[in-house]
């Protein structure tokens, strides 16, 4: 079975700091997407990468960087963390291909910032 | 960023009956649609894609695809309380998706 595995299932974080959000994937998988989902907005698309060390900003990319240093690895932060960016986020991978006909997803990480 | 448009919802639907789901896209040159099921406190999981005009059936699911509409339906069959979740759909973007708000289905017993 594939495996997306976020490291924390829930995270507290004060603002103003700086945020780290894991994401690693066993499938050997080119694509890696992080998307965050509110209440009534759905999935926004917030960086991808089809490549190691390549990225390419989503719909929301502000606020947010992205470190893909390995294929298996691809790493959300937040440089300066708001109240706004209080929200579910989900990792998801896929293989090559320009259809992305099935993502796969982490469990997500619910992130609070106060 | 292409719009993609859910019937607002939530919908509740009776034990047995069928569920109908709408969905609409802003980009004409699109050419695949996916629909995925998010139940509560999980991830979202491929259920159904389809990329030609016309009906595809998966079990109790069908999607149903009109590119001149620009316009992708899924209908649930024989409605279950398991079905009861959050369905999504998407449509591609070139490496990416892009997803509507999501509709939520409840099944009454």
């Amino acid at each position: 079975d594939v495996k997306v595995t976020q490291s924390s299932r829930y995270l507290v974080k004060r603002t103003g700091e700086k945020v780290f959000l894991e994401c690693v994937q066993d499938m050997d998988h080119e694509n890696m997407f992080w998307y965050r989902q509110d209440p009534g907005l759905g999935l926004r698309l917030i960086y991808f990468s089809y490549d190691v060390k390549m990225k390419e900003k989503g719909d929301i990319p502000e606020g947010y960087s992205v470190s893909r240093e390995k294929k298996e690895r691809f790493s959300l932060i937040l440089e300066s963390a708001s109240t706004n960016q209080t929200s579910m986020y989900l990792c998801a991978s896929s293989p090559t291909g320009q259809t992305n006909e099935k993502l796969f997803f982490g469990s997500g990480t619910q992130l609070s910032v106060l | 960023q292409k719009e993609v448009e859910q019937n607002s919802g939530p919908l509740s639907v009776p034990e047995g009956a069928i569920a109908s789901l709408n969905c609409t896209y802003s980009d004409r040159g699109s050419q695949s649609f996916f629909w995925y099921r998010q139940y509560s406190g999980k991830s979202p999981e491929l259920i159904m894609f389809i990329y030609s005009n016309g009906d595809k059936e998966d079990g109790r699911f069908t999607a149903q695809l009109n590119k001149a509409s620009q316009y992708v339906s899924l209908l649930i069959r024989d409605s279950q309380p398991s079905d009861s979740a959050t369905y999504l759909c998407a449509v591609n973007d070139d490496y990416k998706l892009s997803f509507g708000a999501g509709t939520t289905v409840t099944v009454r017993a």
